[in-house]
């Protein structure tokens, strides 16, 4: 049973382009999660979502960012315009259930903004 | 608001000594639960240990235990015998009982651990 899957690993972007980060969940998990990590920062939570519906976005910006989980293939956390403070590492989380106490993690990926 | 707080960003230990990171955090629920995860330079975050705010008893895994004082609200973490491995970014991380608002995790600033060999 794979793991969390995220990719890229790395992604670089300049100013005001689009960033696409994707997330595979481990097979039979239907909650995602996605988290920030700021240089030096511990990682703060942004959207929680389950198939199809966006279940608590309390910790997205309100301009720029988004994130699905459809149906059918991986989660997207999507950010348009990007800034230079965008720039951080991007985790997504799964697991099979919301009354799961444990969430397990993807690797990550890296968005640099030029 | 939950709030987890990380004083020491760095600490070292000598291989083979004990070390011990400390966490506390702030939270007006009963029901909830506290972890420590591991990041090594791969930046993948790997479990370490996790404990049940209504269980009493300290948990342990292998050579990793945990000090939780419910009332002080403190959850420190103990490694013994360090390894070379052991050496990363460690988080301490809140979480509310189960909720069908989902299982978000609220995360310290993170103590980098470097073991001397």
């Amino acid at each position: 049973n794979a793991g969390v899957m995220q990719n890229p690993r790395h992604l670089v972007r300049r100013r005001g382009q689009e960033a696409r980060l994707r997330c595979s969940p481990m097979k039979g998990h239907s909650h995602v999660y996605w988290y920030r990590q700021l240089p030096e920062e511990g990682l703060k939570f942004m959207v929680y979502l389950q198939k199809e519906n966006i279940i608590d976005e309390s910790g997205m910006p309100k301009e720029r960012f988004s994130a699905e989980f459809p149906k059918e293939g991986p989660s997207i956390l999507r950010i348009q315009q990007v800034v230079r403070g965008d720039s951080a590492a991007y985790f997504c989380a799964s697991s099979p259930s919301v009354m799961n106490t444990e969430a397990f993690f993807g690797q990550g990926t890296r968005l640099t903004v030029v | 608001a939950q709030t987890v707080t990380q004083s020491q960003p760095e600490m070292s230990v000598q291989e083979a000594e004990t070390v011990t990171l400390s966490c506390t955090y702030d939270t007006s629920e009963s029901d909830y639960y506290l972890f420590w995860y591991k990041q090594p330079p791969s930046r993948q975050m790997i479990l370490v240990i996790r404990q049940e705010a209504y269980k009493q008893q300290n948990a342990t895994e292998n050579r990793f235990s945990v000090n939780f004082q419910k009332a002080a609200k403190s959850f420190s973490l103990k490694i013994s015998d360090s390894q070379l491995g052991d050496a990363a970014m460690y988080f301490c991380a809140y979480r509310r009982g189960a909720t069908n608002t989902g299982n978000q995790f609220y995360f310290g600033t993170g103590t980098s651990l470097t073991v001397i060999p």
